[in-house]
Protein backbone atom coordinates (compact mmCIF):
# COMPACT_ATOMS: atom_id res chain seq x y z
CA UNK A 1 0.00 0.00 0.00
CA UNK A 2 1.72 2.75 -1.25
CA UNK A 3 -0.65 5.64 -0.36
CA UNK A 4 0.01 8.44 -3.13
CA UNK A 5 2.91 8.74 -5.35
CA UNK A 6 3.55 11.37 -7.63
CA UNK A 7 6.80 11.48 -10.55
CA UNK A 8 9.01 13.40 -10.96
CA UNK A 9 9.80 14.69 -7.44
CA UNK A 10 12.11 18.03 -9.10
CA UNK A 11 12.08 19.20 -12.20
CA UNK A 12 13.66 22.03 -13.86
CA UNK A 13 11.93 23.45 -17.42
CA UNK A 14 13.04 26.57 -19.19
CA UNK A 15 9.76 28.78 -19.92
CA UNK A 16 7.87 27.66 -22.75
CA UNK A 17 8.33 24.26 -22.49
CA UNK A 18 5.64 21.79 -21.57
CA UNK A 19 5.62 18.77 -18.84
CA UNK A 20 3.06 16.45 -17.31
CA UNK A 21 3.29 15.38 -13.35
CA UNK A 22 1.83 12.06 -12.63
CA UNK A 23 -0.17 11.20 -9.68
CA UNK A 24 -1.09 7.82 -8.77
CA UNK A 25 -3.30 6.39 -5.86
CA UNK A 26 -3.81 3.32 -4.27
CA UNK A 27 -6.85 3.69 -1.76
CA UNK A 28 -9.55 3.06 -4.55
CA UNK A 29 -10.06 6.84 -3.55
CA UNK A 30 -13.07 8.78 -5.81
CA UNK A 31 -11.62 12.51 -5.11
CA UNK A 32 -7.92 13.49 -6.28
CA UNK A 33 -6.79 16.87 -6.37
CA UNK A 34 -4.10 18.98 -7.46
CA UNK A 35 -2.76 22.13 -5.41
CA UNK A 36 0.56 23.95 -5.46
CA UNK A 37 1.86 25.89 -2.81
CA UNK A 38 3.90 28.79 -2.73
CA UNK A 39 5.81 30.86 0.33
CA UNK A 40 2.58 33.39 1.98
CA UNK A 41 0.02 31.79 -0.14
CA UNK A 42 -0.93 28.57 1.71
CA UNK A 43 -2.19 25.87 -0.58
CA UNK A 44 -4.41 26.32 -3.55
CA UNK A 45 -6.47 24.28 -5.53
CA UNK A 46 -5.42 23.82 -9.04
CA UNK A 47 -8.12 21.71 -10.73
CA UNK A 48 -9.85 18.11 -9.24
CA UNK A 49 -11.35 15.45 -10.02
CA UNK A 50 -14.65 13.65 -8.49
CA UNK A 51 -14.24 10.42 -10.18
CA UNK A 52 -12.70 8.45 -13.29
CA UNK A 53 -12.87 10.29 -16.49
CA UNK A 54 -14.27 13.69 -14.77
CA UNK A 55 -12.35 16.99 -14.14
CA UNK A 56 -13.27 20.66 -12.15
CA UNK A 57 -11.04 23.47 -12.06
CA UNK A 58 -10.04 24.97 -8.61
CA UNK A 59 -9.36 28.46 -7.61
CA UNK A 60 -6.30 28.23 -9.79
CA UNK A 61 -6.67 26.57 -13.25
CA UNK A 62 -5.09 29.11 -15.52
CA UNK A 63 -2.10 27.22 -17.43
CA UNK A 64 -2.73 23.68 -15.98
CA UNK A 65 -4.93 21.16 -17.64
CA UNK A 66 -5.92 17.80 -16.13
CA UNK A 67 -7.20 14.23 -16.77
CA UNK A 68 -8.34 11.20 -15.22
CA UNK A 69 -8.47 8.65 -17.37
CA UNK A 70 -8.17 5.75 -15.13
CA UNK A 71 -9.60 6.36 -11.29
CA UNK A 72 -6.02 5.67 -10.19
CA UNK A 73 -4.21 8.32 -11.78
CA UNK A 74 -4.48 12.01 -11.93
CA UNK A 75 -1.99 14.09 -14.25
CA UNK A 76 -1.59 17.68 -14.21
CA UNK A 77 -0.36 19.32 -17.38
CA UNK A 78 1.58 22.01 -18.01
CA UNK A 79 1.37 23.24 -22.08
CA UNK A 80 3.77 26.09 -22.02
CA UNK A 81 5.40 26.64 -18.58
CA UNK A 82 6.42 30.28 -17.03
CA UNK A 83 8.19 31.44 -14.42
CA UNK A 84 4.80 32.05 -12.35
CA UNK A 85 4.68 28.23 -12.16
CA UNK A 86 7.59 27.57 -10.70
CA UNK A 87 6.10 25.87 -6.90
CA UNK A 88 5.73 22.88 -5.07
CA UNK A 89 3.06 20.83 -6.73
CA UNK A 90 1.08 18.05 -4.16
CA UNK A 91 -1.51 15.65 -5.35
CA UNK A 92 -4.02 14.48 -2.59
CA UNK A 93 -6.88 11.89 -2.99
CA UNK A 94 -9.58 11.41 -0.11
CA UNK A 95 -12.39 9.21 0.01
CA UNK A 96 -16.41 11.05 -0.35
CA UNK A 97 -16.81 13.44 2.03
CA UNK A 98 -20.08 11.37 3.04
CA UNK A 99 -18.05 8.47 3.94
CA UNK A 100 -17.11 7.52 7.56
CA UNK A 101 -14.47 8.08 8.34
CA UNK A 102 -13.49 10.42 6.01
CA UNK A 103 -9.82 9.87 4.96
CA UNK A 104 -7.50 11.98 2.79
CA UNK A 105 -3.26 11.94 1.96
CA UNK A 106 -1.55 13.97 0.18
CA UNK A 107 1.54 12.77 -2.18
CA UNK A 108 5.32 13.82 -1.67
CA UNK A 109 5.30 16.97 -3.67
CA UNK A 110 6.70 17.58 -6.84
CA UNK A 111 9.34 20.99 -6.93
CA UNK A 112 8.62 22.56 -9.71
CA UNK A 113 11.44 25.18 -11.31
CA UNK A 114 10.62 27.76 -14.51
CA UNK A 115 13.40 29.65 -16.30
CA UNK B 1 -14.09 36.97 -1.84
CA UNK B 2 -13.75 33.87 -0.03
CA UNK B 3 -11.15 33.78 2.80
CA UNK B 4 -9.53 31.62 5.60
CA UNK B 5 -7.82 33.55 8.42
CA UNK B 6 -5.30 31.67 11.10
CA UNK B 7 -3.78 33.23 14.25
CA UNK B 8 -1.17 33.37 15.30
CA UNK B 9 0.84 33.46 12.31
CA UNK B 10 3.55 31.62 14.39
CA UNK B 11 3.90 30.15 18.17
CA UNK B 12 7.29 29.26 20.54
CA UNK B 13 5.83 27.18 23.52
CA UNK B 14 7.58 25.35 25.84
CA UNK B 15 6.98 21.33 26.21
CA UNK B 16 4.15 20.25 28.57
CA UNK B 17 2.63 23.74 27.84
CA UNK B 18 -0.76 23.75 26.01
CA UNK B 19 -1.75 25.62 22.83
CA UNK B 20 -4.94 26.93 21.16
CA UNK B 21 -4.65 27.28 17.18
CA UNK B 22 -7.39 29.71 15.07
CA UNK B 23 -9.07 29.45 12.40
CA UNK B 24 -12.14 31.89 11.26
CA UNK B 25 -13.63 31.92 7.88
CA UNK B 26 -15.51 33.23 4.90
CA UNK B 27 -16.94 30.81 2.87
CA UNK B 28 -20.18 30.28 0.68
CA UNK B 29 -21.75 26.81 0.96
CA UNK B 30 -19.88 25.84 3.88
CA UNK B 31 -19.59 21.73 3.62
CA UNK B 32 -16.91 20.97 5.95
CA UNK B 33 -13.30 22.36 7.89
CA UNK B 34 -10.29 20.48 8.04
CA UNK B 35 -7.43 20.31 9.78
CA UNK B 36 -3.95 19.32 8.91
CA UNK B 37 -0.35 18.88 10.04
CA UNK B 38 2.85 19.97 7.73
CA UNK B 39 5.79 19.02 8.64
CA UNK B 40 8.80 19.37 6.17
CA UNK B 41 6.79 17.89 3.53
CA UNK B 42 3.24 17.03 2.90
CA UNK B 43 0.43 17.93 4.93
CA UNK B 44 -0.92 15.05 7.08
CA UNK B 45 -4.81 15.19 7.27
CA UNK B 46 -5.53 15.57 11.18
CA UNK B 47 -9.81 16.10 11.46
CA UNK B 48 -12.76 17.06 9.71
CA UNK B 49 -15.49 18.78 11.06
CA UNK B 50 -18.81 19.36 9.80
CA UNK B 51 -21.24 19.82 12.91
CA UNK B 52 -21.18 22.59 15.36
CA UNK B 53 -20.19 22.29 18.65
CA UNK B 54 -19.01 18.39 18.48
CA UNK B 55 -15.64 18.07 19.75
CA UNK B 56 -12.96 15.81 17.55
CA UNK B 57 -10.66 14.05 19.66
CA UNK B 58 -6.92 12.28 18.40
CA UNK B 59 -4.38 11.73 21.75
CA UNK B 60 -3.66 15.17 22.30
CA UNK B 61 -5.21 16.80 19.87
CA UNK B 62 -8.70 18.36 19.38
CA UNK B 63 -10.70 20.29 17.42
CA UNK B 64 -14.21 22.21 17.27
CA UNK B 65 -16.01 23.32 15.20
CA UNK B 66 -19.14 27.45 15.57
CA UNK B 67 -20.70 27.51 12.39
CA UNK B 68 -22.57 30.32 13.77
CA UNK B 69 -19.70 32.25 14.59
CA UNK B 70 -17.86 30.85 11.53
CA UNK B 71 -14.51 29.59 13.51
CA UNK B 72 -12.72 26.33 14.84
CA UNK B 73 -9.77 25.99 17.38
CA UNK B 74 -7.26 22.95 17.84
CA UNK B 75 -6.28 22.49 20.65
CA UNK B 76 -2.72 20.34 21.61
CA UNK B 77 -2.52 19.59 25.18
CA UNK B 78 0.95 18.01 26.61
CA UNK B 79 2.91 19.49 23.66
CA UNK B 80 6.03 17.84 22.83
CA UNK B 81 9.14 18.71 20.39
CA UNK B 82 7.29 16.52 17.71
CA UNK B 83 4.39 18.39 17.19
CA UNK B 84 6.59 21.41 16.10
CA UNK B 85 5.08 21.62 12.23
CA UNK B 86 2.86 24.34 10.10
CA UNK B 87 -0.76 23.79 11.23
CA UNK B 88 -3.06 24.49 7.95
CA UNK B 89 -7.02 24.87 7.93
CA UNK B 90 -9.20 24.60 4.82
CA UNK B 91 -12.66 25.04 4.74
CA UNK B 92 -14.53 22.66 1.63
CA UNK B 93 -17.26 24.10 0.36
CA UNK B 94 -20.42 22.08 -1.46
CA UNK B 95 -18.70 23.05 -4.78
CA UNK B 96 -15.87 20.90 -3.75
CA UNK B 97 -13.63 24.25 -3.99
CA UNK B 98 -11.02 23.83 -1.01
CA UNK B 99 -9.96 27.71 0.88
CA UNK B 100 -6.52 26.99 3.15
CA UNK B 101 -5.79 29.44 5.79
CA UNK B 102 -1.30 30.70 5.49
CA UNK B 103 -0.99 28.19 8.28
CA UNK B 104 0.21 28.68 12.06
CA UNK B 105 3.74 27.95 12.57
CA UNK B 106 4.23 26.02 16.25
CA UNK B 107 7.63 25.48 18.12
CA UNK B 108 8.13 23.78 20.90
CA UNK B 109 11.13 23.67 22.75
CA UNK B 110 12.03 21.48 25.06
Amino acid sequence: NAGVTQTPKFRVLKTGQSMTLLCAQDMNHEYMYWYRQDPGMGLRLIHYSVGEGTTAKGEVPDGYNVSRLKKQNFLLGLESAAPSQTSVYFCASSSGYWEVPYEQYFGPGTRLTVT
Amino acid sequence: EDKVVQSPLSLVVHEGDTVTLNCSYEVTNFRSLLWYKQEKKAPTFLFMLTSSGIEKKSGRLSSILDKKELFSILNITATQTGDSAVYLCAVWNTGNQFYFGTGTSLTVIP
